[in-house]
């Protein structure tokens, strides 16, 4: 099993251009999240999916969309990318949205924005 | 005020030392609480559960105290591979992650 899969890795934008990370999971995970990590803060939720057909606002939603796909894949979008956007992005998946349910983090993706 | 606030640290230990990080949360309807453990540059993982009760996993014991609203994390022993970034992770109706205290463990 892979676990939790993030591409790319690595992604420098300029300033107003839009791209698409992806995230795929294989542990049959109903709920899927997306956060960003910056220095000095901790993790904070982009936009989460307790299931497949449903999505949801996290803390910071402001400047992404995202597709629940499948089961499998959660997708995250910028559409016009901002200098405030660079961040480590991290998709996570669970079995289920119950609070007491473990994460499983992805490795995350560096995006740069210049 | 933070939703979650742990001393960022760094801790520097030698190897065996004991060692204890604090976290404390300011939203009282708090339900479960976790440890997860960063290595620089690598995705969290989730080291151990917190229970009222307290709880124990080899070397690592976690403590919660709701009355204070804080969550610790002893290990002892400490090791090299011991390393790393620690968040300490409330849910209340959601999952709200602290920023993280650095270990570093040397020899």
């Amino acid at each position: 099993n892979a676990g939790v899969t993030q591409t790319p890795k690595f992604q420098v934008l300029k300033t107003g251009q839009s791209m698409t990370l992806q995230c795929a999971q294989d542990m049959n995970h109903n709920s899927m999240y997306w956060y960003r990590q910056d220095p000095g803060m901790g993790l904070r939720l982009i936009y989460y999916s307790a299931s497949e057909g449903t999505t949801d606002k996290g803390e910071v939603p402001n400047g992404y969309n995202v597709s629940r796909l499948n089961k499998r894949e959660f997708s995250l979008r910028l559409e016009s990318a901002a200098p405030s956007q660079t961040s480590v992005y991290f998709c996570a998946s669970s079995e289920l949205a119950a609070v007491n349910n473990e994460q499983f983090f992805g490795p995350g993706t560096r995006l740069t924005v210049l | 005020r933070k939703e979650v606030e742990q001393d960022p640290g760094p801790f520097n230990v030698p190897e065996g030392a004991t060692v204890a990080f604090n976290c404390t949360y300011s939203n009282s309807a708090s339900q479960s609480f976790f440890w997860y453990r960063q290595d620089c540059r690598k995705e969290p993982k989730l080291l151990m559960s917190v229970y009222s009760s307290g709880n124990e996993d080899g070397r690592f014991t976690a403590q919660l105290n709701r009355a204070s609203q804080y969550i610790s994390l002893l290990i002892r022993d400490s090791k090299l591979s011991d390393s790393a970034t620690y968040l300490c992770v409330v849910n209340g109706h959601k999952l709200v992650f602290g920023a993280g205290t650095i270990l570093r463990v040397k020899s």
